[in-house]
């Protein structure tokens, strides 16, 4: 069964540090997603991405979040200066269309010190 | 705002034991449901979604789920539980007219005694 890759599993930062976390879509699949877990919360929808560009973000998805699909296969977020209330499980999401469902990438656990 | 109601935190149930997982939605149009389970430091794996027709969808694992649309609930059920059973269940919602997001419940997670 095709599987939403991300990497790394787990990453420590230090606070301020810019981190990337890095997804693979499954290739046929056109709609990109971030969504994290703070520990112990709800999961929350972050960011969507489709044609190259965000189609909608939410209010947690401020200037210092970017997404970008630099090489048509990774899908990317990027938090540039990285705060300790940004710990928390990220997941990468992608489908082919709405009708679907969406496929889940197993996380990235982001700890920032 | 679109939101999801998942009012059990906690469940444990005895294994062989039949499972109601309960999940409401708030919004009134026509929502795409979906289920997802969570193991500990694991991914969200899809059990089942219903997006239109039959109102009892069957999923992975035994799972399946019933919409009523006149309750706005979308209850999760297994007729006999396995221990490996055991995991973190989101309910998910998501609407057309609303971008292609999902609004997940807080989740319950389920305990299965022996």
């Amino acid at each position: 069964e095709p599987e939403v890759t991300q990497t790394p599993s787990h990453q420590v930062t230090q606070m301020g540090q810019e981190v990337i976390l890095r997804c693979v879509p499954i290739s046929n699949h056109l709609y990109f997603y971030w969504y994290r877990q703070i520990l112990g919360q709800k999961v929350e929808f972050l960011v969507s991405f489709y044609n190259n560009e965000i189609s909608e973000k939410s209010e947690i998805f401020d200037d210092q979040f970017s997404v970008e699909r630099p090489d048509g296969s990774n899908f990317t977020l990027k938090i540039r200066s990285t705060k300790l209330e940004d710990s928390a499980m990220y997941f990468c999401a992608t489908h082919q269309g709405w009708g679907y469902g969406y496929t889940f990438g197993s996380g990235t656990r982001l700890t920032v010190v | 705002a679109q939101s999801v109601t998942q009012p059990d935190i906690h469940i444990t149930v005895s294994e062989g034991a039949s499972l109601e997982l309960r999940c409401n939605y708030s919004y009134g149009a026509t929502p795409y449901l979906f289920w997802y389970v969570q193991s500990p430091g694991q991914g969200l794996q899809l059990l089942l979604k219903y997006f239109s027709g039959d109102t009892l969808v069957q999923g992975i694992k035994g799972f399946e789920a019933e919409f009523k649309r006149s309750q706005s609930s979308f209850n999760l059920r297994k007729p006999s539980v396995h221990w490996s059973d055991a995991a973190e269940y989101f309910c998910a919602v998501g609407y057309m007219e609303y971008g292609n997001k999902l609004v997940f419940g807080a989740g319950t997670i389920l305990r299965v005694k022996s």
